[in-house]
């Protein structure tokens, strides 16, 4: 158990809906960094937040949006889905701001969105 | 453009073999090589890494290889456990971006360790 929780497990939804995914990281944890795995891919980054600020941005849609509240819970906003928004959404969480290298991320076990 | 390459997506070795996976990467600028373990239905677990500085990074039954001049690197697994089923990531990082957990990742390669 890497002690981050992401909820819901699964999510189906219809294209043009919005949904919400939710990360709990590991107590003590300040940094959150979602990722999405799409089928037969590897994790693409999409963007981290530290300590409620966002750090750092990677290959994130307009149509997508996160934030990181006071008690260091995250949400990713995805909306306007599209069929290709289809995969597995991990958030991961670390304790520092993210350049101590040597630290790994701890991953949660998913969030599957499938949309139909 | 994927910058870190696994092209095997499977593998089957024998209980008590050598596992070797491979990956090779694109970028230059990447200094900072991972490895992760993924089971089904959980997220990926860290399980060895090595910076460029070095070629070779030893942690118990797993050892990582880096060739820079090839841009690839391996993961051994001496002796293979039925347990090492799993799929495994390689992962590259460029620590002196400062954003060192903006980690690219291959597309794994599903292990299988036969009993």
């Amino acid at each position: 158990d890497s002690g981050v929780t992401q909820t819901p497990k699964h999510l189906i939804t219809a294209t043009g809906q919005r949904v919400t995914l939710r990360c709990s990281p590991r107590s003590g944890d300040l940094s959150v960094y979602w990722y999405q795995q799409s089928l037969d891919q590897g994790l693409q980054f999409l963007i981290q937040y530290y300590n409620g600020e966002e750090r750092a941005k990677g290959n994130i849609l307009e149509r997508f949006s996160a934030q990181q509240f006071p008690d260091l819970h995250s949400e990713l906003n995805l909306s306007s889905l599209e069929l290709g928004d289809s995969a597995l959404y991990f958030c991961a969480s670390s304790a520092g701001a993210g350049n101590e290298y040597n630290s790994p991320l701890h991953f949660g076990n998913g969030t599957r969105l499938t949309v139909t | 453009d994927q910058q870190v390459k696994q092209n095997s997506p499977s593998l089957s070795v024998q209980e008590g073999r050598i596992s070797i996976l491979n990956c090779d990467y694109t970028n230059s600028m990447f200094d900072y090589f991972l490895w992760y373990k993924k089971y089904p239905a959980e997220g990926p677990t860290f399980l060895i890494s090595i910076s460029s500085i070095k070629d070779k990074n030893e942690d118990g039954r797993f050892t990582v290889f880096l060739n820079k001049s090839a841009k690839h690197l391996s993961l051994h697994i001496v002796p293979s456990q039925p347990g090492d089923s799993a799929v495994y990531f390689c992962a590259a990082n460029r620590i002196s971006s400062g954003s060192a957990r903006q980690l690219t990742f291959g597309s794994g390669t599903q292990l299988t360790v036969l009993p």
